[in-house]
């Protein structure tokens, strides 16, 4: 069946380091790619997606590149700053295996001034 | 902001007694989900409804029941609370088929 696996956390970063947060799917069909945040007490937001091979997601400074022959997607950005300090989910979902949303374990990363 | 509201927010129970929990929307979106978050496990869906009355099990669905008889309310309730249900509990709706989810803020839910 579909499934994400993402990188264990927690991350600890400097301001203006840079990050990468892995993450690597299982699917049988062409899913859609997602990058969920979730800020501390609050949901999770959309932070980008990909719906195809090639494209590329990016919000906020973060970007990531649906890769089809390495089943990947994984989050980087530049230069973090402190308020980027959260929970970071990726996801996947196949219109056509269902309706659902596949999540990974969630990567908690830290950024410290 | 995708008007989503969950009721109550916080929750301290006993084992045994039932609870539900609402979600709310005001978009009318057909797809509505439920998960629980807990640590070292992401997020699991519980149970997800794709219209009023049609409902499906989700990953975690022992001890969870749902209704749906209207489109803007989707109801989780545990019919009677163990500890193992100790959870932080998100909805989540759907705009369509392959589209983005959209949360809501969380019910923080204590089971003693």
């Amino acid at each position: 069946g579909d499934s994400v696996t993402q990188m264990e956390g927690p991350v600890t970063l400097s301001e203006e380091a840079f990050l990468t947060i892995n993450c690597t799917y299982t699917a049988t069909g062409y899913p859609s790619l997602f990058w969920y945040v979730q800020y501390p007490g609050e949901g999770l937001q959309l932070l980008l997606k990909a719906t195809k091979a090639d494209d590329k997601g990016s919000n906020k400074g973060f970007e990531a590149t649906y890769r089809k022959e390495t089943t990947s997607f994984h989050l980087e950005k530049g230069s973090v700053q402190v308020s980027d300090s959260a929970v970071y989910f990726c996801a996947l979902s196949d219109v056509r295996t269902g309706n659902q949303f596949y999540f990974g374990t969630g990567t908690s990363l830290t950024v410290i001034p | 902001d995708a008007g989503i509201t969950q009721s109550p927010r916080h929750k301290v129970t006993e084992t045994g007694t039932p609870v539900t929990l609402r979600c709310h929307q005001t978009e009318n979106h057909r797809y509505m989900y439920w998960y629980r978050q807990d640590p070292g496990h992401g997020l699991r869906l519980i149970h997800y409804s794709y219209g009023v009355k049609d409902t499906d099990k989700g990953e975690v669905s022992d001890g969870y029941s749902v209704s749906r008889s209207k489109t803007e309310d989707f109801l989780l309730t545990l019919e009677s609370a163990t500890s193992s249900q100790t959870s932080v509990y998100f909805c989540a709706i759907r705009t369509g088929p392959g589209e983005t989810q959209y949360f809501g803020p969380g019910t923080r839910l204590l089971v003693l």
